[in-house]
């Protein structure tokens, strides 16, 4: 079955730090790739999604992640994080196209100092 | 407007209930889900709906019966809710492979 791992559950930075969030998926055929934030008190909302083409994808609010087949990884990373950027993060795939089921990791709370 | 609608937000109920969330979408989506988020924000998939149809049952109780009247719909009954129910139960819907989610429905059962 498809696993997804976000190995740090909680982190917390200053602000105007670099930020990566670590996403590694089990699942070896074709995939999309998502990452969703939830804001406190709110809903997920996407911040960017990975079908194809370009492994380096910009999403919105100055996020990007890149798809790294190799090394099933599809890190999140912004260069400098805002106090606003606190918040819920999941990374989440998507395994079968027809059935869209999306199998989503534990979740990273990032915490910003202002 | 909102694209992905459930009411109520809130519902504090005792063990034993029935209760019921409603899910409205209104971007003409095929297919919707319900998902289960739980104190430490682990989200997981329950259910999905292509055009009325079931296609997803990940091994829920079957306490939680959905039902889809047309394919904007998608609403949740839970019969005799035990303590463990007590979670974030969030309906979402896509075309293709992008979800929207709604805002989310806390349930309490005390």
């Amino acid at each position: 079955a498809q696993s997804v791992s976000q190995h740090n559950h909680h982190v917390i930075l200053s602000e105007a730090a670099s930020l990566e969030l670590g996403c590694n998926y089990s699942y070896g055929g074709t995939v999309n790739l998502f990452w969703y934030v939830q804001y406190p008190g709110q809903h997920l909302q996407l911040l960017l999604k990975y079908f194809s083409g370009d492994p380096l994808v910009k999403g919105i609010k100055g996020f990007e992640a890149e798809f790294i087949k190799s090394k099933f990884s599809f890190n999140l990373r912004k260069p400098s994080v805002q106090w606003s950027d606190t918040a819920e993060y999941f990374c989440a795939v998507n395994e079968n196209f027809g059935n869209e089921k999306l199998t989503f990791g534990t979740g990273t709370r990032l915490t910003i100092i202002p | 407007d909102t694209a992905v609608s459930q009411t109520p937000k809130y519902l504090v109920t005792q063990m034993g209930n029935d209760k019921s969330i409603k899910c409205e979408q209104n971007l003409g989506h095929d297919t919707m889900y319900w998902y289960k988020q739980d104190s430490k924000k682990f989200l997981k998939i329950m259910f999905s709906y292509n055009n009325k149809e079931l296609i997803i049952n990940e091994t829920v109780p079957n306490r939680f019966s959905p039902k889809s009247p047309d394919k904007a719909h998608l609403n949740l009954h839970i019969n005799s809710l035990e303590l463990g129910d007590s979670a974030v139960y969030f309906c979402a819907s896509s075309q293709v492979a992008e979800q929207y989610f709604g805002p989310g429905t806390r349930l309490t059962v005390t």
